[in-house]
C-alpha cells in the first residue's frame, strides 16, 4: 500500500536555504506534490513534478525526485519568515483518481 | 479566477446529528475530491466526484457519504456525528482526472466541531 513519511520540525535561519524531505513506497506514483498549509487555512499548491522527471525548478523552488530510492525533496531558497508553515508532500497512484496520500507534514520554523 | 470555497467554515454540532458540508470548485473543474484531517490520523482521503459520479472512495464508514451536482459542486454529509468526527473536512477541485497534469486545489476546509 502506500506510505509517505516526513520529518515533523525543521528550523531554518532566514536567508538560508530549507531542504524537506519525503520518502514514499508505492513505485507506481504518477505525481508527487507539495503543499503548504498555513495556520486556520486549507492547502496550498506549492508545486508538483511528474514521475519521470528528475528535478523541477520554479521561482525559489527546487524539487529533486529519486525515483529509484523513493525520494523527493523540497528546497526553498532564501527562506523568509512567510515560509514559516507546515508543508506535506503526497503522491498519487496509477488508476488512483484524485486520491492522494499525504505524508504527515514538516512544520518549518524560520527564525530572525 | 475563484478558489474553491466551502460553506460553513465552522460548525459546532451534537452527538447522534447530522451535519452537510458544502463544496464549490473552481469554475471549469469537474472532479471535486474530499479530505478529512486532523491531529492524529494526519490527512485522509474520503471521496472522490467525477461528473456526479463517484468514482473513489477512502476506508471511512456508511455515515460518510457525498453527491456532486451538475454544476460540479459537491456536498458531504455525515449521519449520526462521534465526538471523533471532529476534524477539518477539506474540498479539492481539479480540471479532470489525475494522470493529465492537473493537481488539486484546496479550499479552506469546514472546522467540525462535534461535543
Amino acid at each position: 500500500g502506500e506510505d509517505v513519511e516526513q520529518s515533523l520540525f525543521l528550523s531554518v535561519r532566514e536567508g538560508d536555504s530549507s531542504v524537506i524531505n519525503c520518502t514514499y513506497t508505492d513505485s507506481s506514483s504518477t505525481y508527487l506534490y507539495w503543499y503548504k498549509q498555513e495556520p486556520g487555512a486549507g492547502l496550498q499548491l506549492l508545486t508538483y513534478i511528474f514521475s519521470n522527471m528528475d528535478m523541477k525548478q520554479d521561482q525559489r523552488l527546487t524539487v529533486l525526485l529519486n525515483k529509484k530510492d523513493k525520494h523527493l525533496s523540497l528546497r526553498i531558497a532564501d527562506t523568509q519568515t512567510g515560509d514559516s508553515a507546515i508543508y506535506f508532500c503526497a503522491e498519487s497512484i496509477t488508476g488512483g483518481g484524485n486520491k492522494l496520500t499525504f505524508g504527515t507534514g514538516t512544520q518549518l520554523k524560520v527564525e530572525l | 479566477k475563484a478558489g474553491v470555497t466551502q460553506t460553513p467554515r465552522y460548525l459546532i454540532k451534537t452527538r447522534g446529528q447530522q451535519v452537510t458540508l458544502s463544496c464549490s470548485p473552481i469554475s471549469g473543474h469537474r472532479s471535486v475530491s474530499w479530505y478529512q484531517q486532523t491531529p492524529g490520523q494526519g490527512l485522509q482521503f474520503l471521496f472522490e466526484y467525477f461528473s456526479e459520479t463517484q468514482r473513489n472512495k477512502g476506508n471511512f464508514p456508511g455515515r460518510f457519504s457525498g453527491r456532486q451536482f451538475s454544476n460540479s459542486r459537491s456536498e458531504m454529509n455525515v449521519s449520526t456525528l462521534e465526538l471523533g468526527d471532529s476534524a477539518l473536512y477539506l474540498c479539492a477541485s481539479s480540471l479532470a482526472g489525475q494522470g493529465l497534469g492537473s493537481p488539486l486545489h484546496f479550499g479552506n476546509g469546514t472546522r467540525l466541531t462535534v461535543t
